[in-house]
């Protein structure tokens, strides 16, 4: 089975603060993929890296960077938290050959509460 | 026009029922298209995924692709209270990004 775990269920942080939210894939994929879900706006693309060192912004990048220094682990970072980033954060990999075997897995998602 | 539309729900439907979850989308060039399914508070998980016209069954579901309409369904037979989730369609066109419609919320009544 397929195993993408994310470090951790919920978190608390405060206005300003330096936010790191991690995610780890246990099958090679290359492929990795950060997302916000709020009510009513669906998932959101925040970041994705199609290989090591390798990031490309996503749909809503602002205020958000990424760091994929290991096939394995996907990194999200926000700088300096603001409360309009208290969200659910979902990592997700995918298998890749360009074909239709690609499959998308999610990890159990971080909710993030800016105080 | 949006690129994956789905009706927001909740659609209800009795225990036992068969609940009828509908995608539409844009892109002509989509080429696979998975069904995931969310509980409240949970992440999205992978139900099922089609590529070809055409029905696919999976135990109690069944996707349905009809590229010609740009329409893709999901048929749950025998729906149980634990069914009610949203289901979120995502069609896939190779070598590029998923996209996610915004869900249908699925209540299933005893």
């Amino acid at each position: 089975d397929v195993k993408v775990t994310q470090s951790s269920r919920y978190l608390v942080k405060r206005t300003g603060e330096k936010v790191f939210l991690e995610c780890v894939q246990d099958m090679d994929h290359e492929n990795m993929f950060w997302y916000r879900q709020d009510p009513g706006l669906g998932l959101r693309l925040i970041y994705f890296s199609y290989d090591v060192k390798m990031k490309e912004k996503g749909d809503i990048p602002e205020g958000y960077s990424v760091s994929r220094e290991k096939k394995e682990r996907f990194s999200l970072i926000l700088e300096s938290a603001s409360t309009n980033q208290t969200s659910m954060y979902l990592c997700a990999s995918r298998t890749y050959s360009g074909g239709g075997a690609d499959t998308q897995y999610f990890g159990p998602g971080t909710r993030l509460t800016v105080l | 026009q949006k690129e994956v539309e789905q009706n927001s729900g909740p659609l209800s439907v009795p225990e036992g029922a068969i609940a009828s979850l509908n995608c539409t989308y844009s892109d002509r060039g989509s080429q696979s298209f998975f069904w995931y399914r969310q509980y409240s508070g949970k992440s999205p998980e992978l139900i099922m995924f089609i590529y070809s016209n055409g029905d696919k069954e999976d135990g109690r579901f069944t996707a349905q692709l009809n590229k010609a309409s740009q329409y893709v369904s999901l048929l749950i037979r025998d729906s149980q209270p634990s069914d009610s989730a949203t289901y979120l369609c995502a069609p896939y066109r190779y070598g590029q990004n998923f996209v996610f419609g915004p869900g249908t919320r699925l209540s299933v009544l005893p």
